[in-house]
């Protein structure tokens, strides 16, 4: 079943620790890319990968890193979360065929809260 | 940088009314992807337009993209309570690789 599997699904943190968000996908898709939804905002990009150790800044980069050492996996690393960082992410894929951008499989998002 | 901004925010509608959302650029887009989220879910792929003019439609559904690729709208006919969510457009401008939401619309169908 083709899927983009994100983890944890609800994580609570405290400010300033670590923490990593998975995202993993079993479609071969070149395009990947996270993104944080917050109500009246819609969703904004946070960093998209064009393919393997390619990647680049969206719209709202700042206190967010990622990395695409292989194909499938585009992990999202908050080094010193904040309360402002407190959304809901969502991990989403994509072929990028012929200059195009194809439709977008979406994870199951990630609730995170940063006391 | 590109904008999308999407009217209205909310829309509230009688089971079986019309609906319609509107999708504004700020830039030219080289396609326009329209997706749906339903409480509690993910954005799930509804469409995408490429061509200038164009208007694609899915049972109830009508999708169209401006003369000028800069507006998109997405028209439901006879809502059902099954149209419930919220509608985003998704837009790319020519040469760039980030993709940009418009800010969504949420439907509410009253039965």
């Amino acid at each position: 079943e083709a899927q983009v599997t994100q983890n944890p699904r609800y994580l609570i943190t405290v400010t300033g620790k670590k923490l990593t968000v998975t995202c993993s996908q079993n479609m071969n898709h070149e395009y990947m890319s996270w993104y944080r939804q917050d109500p009246g905002l819609g969703l904004r990009q946070i960093y998209y990968s064009m393919n393997v150790e390619v990647t680049d800044k969206g719209d709202v980069p700042e206190g967010y890193k990622v990395s695409r050492k292989e194909k499938r996996n585009f992990p999202l690393i908050l080094e010193s979360p904040s309360p402002n960082q407190t959304s809901l992410y969502f991990c989403a894929s994509s072929f990028w065929l012929g200059g195009e951008i194809t439709e977008a499989f979406f994870g199951q998002g990630t609730r995170l809260t940063v006391v | 940088g590109q904008q999308v901004m999407q009217i209205p925010q909310y829309q509230h509608v009688q089971e079986g009314e019309d609906f319609t959302t509107y999708c504004n650029s700020s830039t030219t887009l080289s396609n326009i992807q329209w997706y749906k989220q339903r409480p509690g879910g993910h954005p799930v792929f509804l469409i995408q337009l490429v061509k200038s003019g164009e208007v694609k439609k899915q049972k109830r559904l009508t999708f169209q993209f401006g003369e000028a690729k800069k507006n998109s709208s997405l028209h439901i006919t006879t809502t059902q309570t099954t149209d419930v969510g919220t509608y985003f457009c998704a837009g790319r401008s020519g040469g760039y690789q980030k993709v940009t939401f418009g800010t969504g619309t949420k439907l509410q169908v009253i039965p």
